[in-house]
């Protein structure tokens, strides 16, 4: 099946510093969306992407579309403790709805 | 809360036994998708139902598993004779329609098979 790499797996950062994570696919997926997951919880949509290029903020994030339309990156500026979790990132091909997930990276913030 | 809701969040079962999770979808969304996650692995997806009808159920194993969404009440993932390897974190996400791309998600269910 599909799969979409995921990297980092982990980071470590202090408090403060920004955060940048990427996926990548060999496939093209018309539609990226990044999810945050805390222990114990399902995952929360962060940012949705629908064009290649786009470049889209969600408060201290920032996400983009690849132009290839094979990769996506996600920023994070200024972390908090509160950014702790995991971050997939997920694709969409066309009309079909299944979501296919990247691994996660984990997100330690030291205060 | 209009979140997308899943009960029970913890679920413990024998070998052999069965298990039912259930998913209600947020307000006003009608379309219902599975998912099962491993520890330390993404979402792996099972199905995608709508009202009365199984839409896709491509990644569901073949034997065991089954998932309805009835007209009234909730969708229903259920599995029979659990095994050991059916220990996963189980994910419903739901959503207004299949050409709506953002699928919200509930809180899971942890199912442990003893």
């Amino acid at each position: 099946g599909q799969q979409l790499n995921q990297s980092p797996q982990s980071m470590f950062i202090q408090e403060g510093e920004d955060v940048s994570m990427n996926c990548t696919s060999s496939s093209i997926f018309n539609t990226w969306l990044w999810y945050k997951q805390d222990p114990g919880e399902g995952p929360v949509l962060l940012i949705a992407l629908y064009k290649a290029g786009e470049l889209t903020s969600n408060g201290r994030l920032t996400a983009q579309f690849g132009i290839t339309r094979k990769d996506s990156f996600l920023n994070i500026s200024a972390s908090i403790p509160s950014d702790v979790g995991i971050y997939f990132c997920a694709g969409q091909r066309g009309s079909n709805y299944k979501l296919t997930f990247g691994k996660g990276t984990l997100l330690t913030v030291n205060p | 809360n209009a979140g997308v809701m899943q009960n029970p969040r913890h679920l413990v079962r024998r070998r052999g036994q069965e298990a039912r999770l259930r998913c209600s979808p947020m307000k006003g969304h009608s379309h219902v998708y599975w998912y099962r996650q491993l520890p330390e692995e993404g979402l792996k997806f099972m199905v995608y139902l709508q009202k009365e009808n199984i839409i896709d159920e491509s990644g569901m194993p073949k034997e065991r598993f089954s998932a309805e969404f009835p007209k009234e009440g909730p969708s229903i993932l259920r599995i029979q004779q659990v095994v050991r390897g059916d220990s996963a974190a189980y994910f419903c996400a739901s959503n207004r329609g299949a050409s709506a791309y953002e699928q919200y998600f509930g809180p899971g269910t942890r199912l442990t098979v003893t």
